[in-house]
């Protein structure tokens, strides 16, 4: 199985702020690697997937980037709607795996 | 609009069973790959099935953590994905969302879940 590790597991930081979110899976995946935003009770929400494809209607201010084994979440200026936990995926080979998430909460 | 709503989930005893349900709109849902994903409480997302469209074999393929037990289908004239639970464990107690896609893709969008809590 891929084992999915993410960085920081959680982060304090103002509207404004730019902020990083770092993936690594345990062997290379390429680029099947999708990023989510999930706020608690809600569905979760596809932000990039391919590693560096926004998806449509998610705002410019989200990228990703990387291939391989490392992969970067970027929000680059947070909005108060963006305080919530996100979730890196790989979707190379079954069993499909999940990072364990960075919550990301106003400091 | 693309929609996904999940239904069935309850309160369970261990060993019981429960079906859930996906229904759609929206989008030409035989085309799809359909999947089914679980948040344990204080937990992480995890995936536990998914059922590649008519066009790829309509193959299930399933977490180890549910092979044996769950079982994935799909209703393409109704719209319908669903997820049997069967020999349910506490472990099992989690919401549960459906969305589109399998390996090699994505997944948007999700439904908003359905809870299942499988306690004595």
């Amino acid at each position: 199985d891929i084992q999915m590790t993410q960085s920081p597991s959680s982060l304090s930081a103002s509207v404004g702020d730019r902020v990083t979110i770092t993936c690594r899976a345990s062997q290379s995946i390429s680029s099947y690697l999708n990023w989510y935003q999930h706020k608690s009770g809600k569905a979760p929400k596809l932000l990039i997937y391919a590693a560096s494809t926004l998806q449509s209607g998610v705002p410019s201010r989200f990228g990703g980037s990387g291939s391989g084994t490392d992969f970067t979440l970027t929000i680059y200026s947070l909005e108060p709607e963006d305080f919530a936990t996100y979730y890196c995926q790989q979707s190379y080979s079954t069993p499909l795996t999940f990072g364990p998430g960075t919550k990301v909460d106003i400091k | 609009e693309e929609q996904l709503v999940e239904s069935g989930g309850g309160l369970v005893q261990p060993g019981r069973s429960l079906r859930l349900s996906c229904a759609t709109s929206g989008f030409t849902f035989g085309d799809y790959a359909m999947s089914w994903f679980r948040q344990a409480p204080g937990k992480g997302l995890e995936w536990v099935a998914f059922i590649r469209s008519k066009e790829f074999g309509g193959t299930p393929e399933y977490a180890a953590s549910v092979k044996g037990r769950f079982t994935i289908s799909r209703d393409d004239s109704k719209r319908i994905a669903f997820l049997q639970m069967n020999s349910l464990k506490t472990e099992d107690t989690a919401l549960y969302y459906c969305s589109t896609g399998e390996v090699t893709n994505w997944f948007d969008p999700w439904g908003q879940g359905t809870l299942v809590t499988v306690s004595s």
